[in-house]
């Protein structure tokens, strides 16, 4: 079945910092592949969406690639600010419209 | 503003005991799901539903049953509660028209005894 793995469980910066956050992936199908943020007390929301067409996509000062020789999917910020403080999930959604969430990366920054 | 909201946000149950959690959703979606959320799994799917009278099973449904009434409302029921069903559960509603993206509401913390 599909699945994704986020490694880093936990990602410390100070404010204008540069973020990278690395995630596979497997699947069978061709995929589709966003990134979730949760911010404290609240539910995940959606952040991007990648397609295999574009490549690339970009929201709120956020940037995700995708490279499919790799099967790899990264999410970075050139400069993060404090609010950006959340739990970032790596996501895959398939033709039932099922997603299936990473194991989440945790991000703390400090001002 | 459309919503999706969840009863109760905080529950204490005892082992053996049924539990209903309930998700009640305004963005007229076809599409619910159930999820819990755990340390180091992220985010699985329990149970969802393509609109009502209709439940599908997830990748974790054992243990759990769901019920969808009607287009705004789901419910995840524990028929015998375990304390491994200890979690964060999260309600979501999508639909195909929006291609994955999926609102979730603000989560019920369950802990059984």
């Amino acid at each position: 079945g599909d699945s994704v793995t986020q490694m880093q469980g936990q990602v410390t910066l100070s404010e204008d910092d540069f973020l990278f956050i690395n995630c596979t992936y497997s699947t069978t199908w061709y995929p589709t592949l966003f990134w979730y943020v949760q911010y404290p007390g609240e539910g995940p929301q959606l952040l991007l969406k990648v397609t295999t067409a574009n490549n690339k996509g970009i929201s709120r000062g956020f940037e995700a690639t995708y490279d499919k020789g790799t099967t790899s999917f990264h999410l970075q910020k050139a400069s993060v600010q404090e609010s950006d403080s959340a739990v970032y999930y790596c996501v895959l959604g398939d033709m039932g419209y099922k997603l299936t969430f990473g194991t989440g990366t945790s991000l703390l920054v400090d001002p | 503003e459309a919503a999706v909201t969840q009863s109760p946000r905080n529950k204490v149950a005892v082992t053996g005991g049924k539990v209903t959690l309930s998700c009640n959703q305004t963005n007229n979606h076809n599409n619910m799901y159930w999820y819990r959320q755990d340390t180091g799994h992220g985010l699985r799917l329990i149970h969802y539903s393509y609109g009502a009278g209709s439940t599908e099973k997830g990748d974790i449904p054992d243990g759990y049953k769901a019920s969808r009434p009607s287009q705004e409302n789901f419910s995840l029921i524990l028929e015998l509660a375990t304390p491994s069903q200890t979690s964060v559960y999260f309600c979501a509603s999508g639909d195909p028209g929006l291609v994955y993206e999926q609102y979730f509401g603000p989560g019920t913390r369950l802990t059984v005894l």
